[in-house]
């Protein structure tokens, strides 16, 4: 079945710090990919997604590309700010299906 | 934007008693909603598909007589764990269909059985 793989947390950088967290998949067809994010507190919200192979997402500085050749999907910001401190999750959504299949999530923690 | 309140936040019970999670779309008719469940360092975990007026589609084995699920109007799904046990000691989420096709998420709620 379909499934989705990240990296363990927790990832700690300090403020300024390039981030990336892994993500790969397995599934039938070609899935649309999504991050979502989730802050203490608050719901999962989406963060950015794609859904072919070689589109970009992006949001709030965060990237994304789908890359179907080595089935992931990395999550990358430039620069992090304390503000970015959650907990990142990867999700796919297979076509005819309505529900996500997430990853384990990974928290981030950036340090001032 | 589409919110979707979930409550308890966070709920302690007695083992062999019910608890009742509510999950409310506020701003938007939700005929679709999921529940997930996620476990310490786990996936969330699809349990059951939620759809309005009838009844829930459940996930390979999640046993549908002890997770209740409840979805009798466009604006509140309800999961009860029946005769809770520790073992169902979790985070549970719930997630609406919003009206443009994104997903919204509960704040989650985090089930201690003792």
């Amino acid at each position: 079945g379909d499934s989705v793989t990240q990296m363990e947390g927790p990832v700690t950088l300090s403020e300024e710090a390039f981030l990336t967290i892994n993500c790969t998949y397995t599934a039938t067809g070609y899935p649309s990919l999504f991050w979502y994010v989730q802050y203490p507190g608050e719901g999962l919200q989406l963060l950015l997604k794609a859904t072919k192979a070689d589109d970009k997402g992006s949001n709030k500085g965060f990237e994304a590309t789908y890359r179907k050749e080595t089935t992931s999907f990395h999550l990358e910001k430039g620069s992090v700010q304390v503000s970015d401190s959650a907990v990142y999750f990867c999700a796919l959504r297979l076509r005819g299906r309505r529900a996500l299949t997430f990853g384990s999530g990974t928290r981030l923690q950036v340090q001032p | 934007g589409a919110v979707v309140s979930q409550h308890p936040s966070r709920v302690i019970c007695k083992s062999g008693t019910s608890v009742k999670i509510e999950c409310r779309s506020l701003d938007f008719q939700a005929t679709t909603m999921f529940w997930y469940r996620q476990f310490p360092k786990k996936s969330l975990m699809l349990m059951a598909t939620s759809n309005e007026g009838s009844k829930a589609t459940y996930e390979q084995g999640v046993e549908k007589d002890k997770f209740l699920i409840n979805h009798a109007s466009l604006t509140l799904s309800t999961l009860t764990v029946t005769s809770a046990h520790p073992e169902d000691s979790s985070f549970y989420i719930c997630s609406a269909r919003d009206t443009g096709q994104g997903y919204t998420f509960g704040s989650g709620t985090r089930l201690t059985v003792v």
